[in-house]
């Protein structure tokens, strides 16, 4: 199976921008769920998603948004880019069989600059 | 809210010598554990897990964790590291019915040839 693909992989953007990132699930993974990983805070939770809708959505500004579709793809949106976004954003999928938490499998991540 | 504390921060040791990464998280009610790896230039990779059962669990390359509840301590350990294992490591915690990861800062071993 291919593992979580994320496009771009690098991206770089002016502040006041906005940006959108992509990630496709490991096939018949259902759950989607995004990190940022800055050196400064580590890996923090941004949002996930399951069947299309959000189910949990972490401690981030309304700037940070996403969207699931049918196919379990997901992307997410950072709106008026600032200079403190800059990060790896990483998207990991989960299987969710059964309605359990399950381990993630994590994708190579965003490489989002802002100037 | 759950919290993850990984106290070293950076860790060298030379080929052959044991490794113990201390992991404390903090959440008084059942707790899913992880352990995962970041090589040089790769993406996060899990070494192991714990969900239930037997706390003592054995993940891939060599590497194993105790989970101890008393504690609220997740420890990884292997008795003999490899130059190859230079990564940053990442332990991760998953509580009640939330979903997100809960990660700790994150040590970074370096090994020694």
């Amino acid at each position: 199976k291919a593992g979580v693909t994320q496009t771009p992989r690098y991206l770089i953007k002016t502040r006041g921008q906005q940006v959108t990132l992509s990630c496709s699930p490991i096939s018949g993974h259902r759950s989607v769920s995004w990190y940022q990983q800055t050196p400064g805070q580590g890996l923090q939770f941004l949002f996930e998603y399951f069947s299309e809708t959000q189910r949990n959505k972490g401690n981030f500004p309304g700037r940070f948004s996403g969207r699931q579709f049918s196919n379990s793809r997901s992307e997410m949106n950072v709106s008026t880019l600032e200079l403190g976004d800059s990060a790896l954003y990483l998207c990991a999928s989960s299987l969710e069989d059964g309605g359990r938490s399950d381990e993630q499998y994590f994708g190579p991540g965003t490489r989002l600059t802002v100037t | 809210a759950q919290s993850v504390s990984q106290h070293n921060h950076h860790v060298i040791l030379s080929e052959a010598a044991s490794l113990e990464l201390g992991c404390n998280y903090s959440y008084g009610g059942t707790v899913n554990l992880f352990w995962y790896v970041q090589y040089p230039g790769q993406h996060l990779q899990l070494l192991l897990k714990y969900f239930s059962g037997d706390p003592l669990v054995k993940g891939i390359k060599g590497f194993e964790a105790e989970f101890i509840k008393s504690k609220f301590s997740f420890n990884l350990r292997k008795p003999s590291v490899q130059w190859s294992d230079t990564a940053e490591y990442f332990c991760a915690v998953n509580a009640g019915s939330a979903r997100q990861l809960t990660f700790g800062s994150g040590t970074q071993l370096t090994v020694l040839p």
